[in-house]
């Protein structure tokens, strides 16, 4: 159980375009999501924290006009990067918080997005 | 803020040999502590935790950590490791329902 998938799981787009990457739990509803961005050969970056029915909390530095974040239900958010350029290239993941479970500090993690802006 | 700090970037071991990856974070505040891994072509597992109690905690498939507050550490061991322990493993700290990481420790396993 727990599952959190992610789609498209690769994409390449050409720059000034925009993307939408869904996340979605599976067989939980998940009231909190997070988007995560890593780079190669380092960590994941909280990006923001997603609450369904409410907007986005972005992390200091993440342009929240950029990086799109939408929760419209328990199960699925959607992060869409406007206007991509090649700089956003990389590889995008997202974690679920189950409502069922007491401790707030438990997350499953999608499979990831990679994202290739050309 | 919190920051986490793995001194490990690539571990070369052979099978049965014991692991031990290092973690140290820096936050003033109350924390749990995690350790994550990622099978190459999978996502992130968590392999186990650490909120309180008994700071030795033992995690999935033999893999256990100790905290020790006093040196901010939370190291990753393992007394024998085998060839399908190759993964990258993520060491991170929460506090305020956040989730901070380390940079990853590439854990190559020689059969």
């Amino acid at each position: 159980g727990a599952v959190v998938s992610q789609h498209p799981s690769w994409v390449i787009c050409k720059s000034g375009t925009s993307v939408k990457i869904e996340c979605r739990s599976l067989d939980f509803q998940a009231t909190t999501m997070f988007w995560y961005r890593q780079f190669p050969k380092q960590s994941l970056m909280l990006m923001a924290t997603s609450n369904e029915g409410s907007k986005a909390t972005y992390e200091q530095g993440v342009e929240k006009d950029k990086f799109l974040i939408n929760h419209a239900s328990l199960t699925l958010s959607t992060l869409t990067v406007t206007s991509a350029h090649p700089e956003d290239s990389s590889f995008y993941i997202c974690s679920a918080r189950p409502d069922w479970i007491s401790s707030t500090d438990t997350q499953y993690f999608g499979p990831g997005t990679r994202l290739t802006v050309l | 803020a919190q920051s986490v700090s793995q001194h490990n970037h690539h571990v070369i071991l052979s099978e049965a040999a014991s692991l031990e990856l290092g973690c140290n974070y820096s936050y003033g505040g109350t924390v749990n502590l995690f350790w994550y891994v990622q099978y190459p072509g999978q996502h992130l597992q968590l392999l186990l935790k650490y909120f309180s109690g008994d700071p030795l905690v033992k995690g999935i498939k033999g893999f256990e950590a100790e905290f020790i507050k006093s040196k901010f550490s939370f190291n990753l061991r393992k007394p024998s490791v085998q060839w399908s322990d190759t993964a990258e493993y993520f060491c991170a700290v929460s506090s305020m329902e956040k989730l901070t990481f380390g940079t990853g420790t590439r854990l190559t396993i020689i059969p």
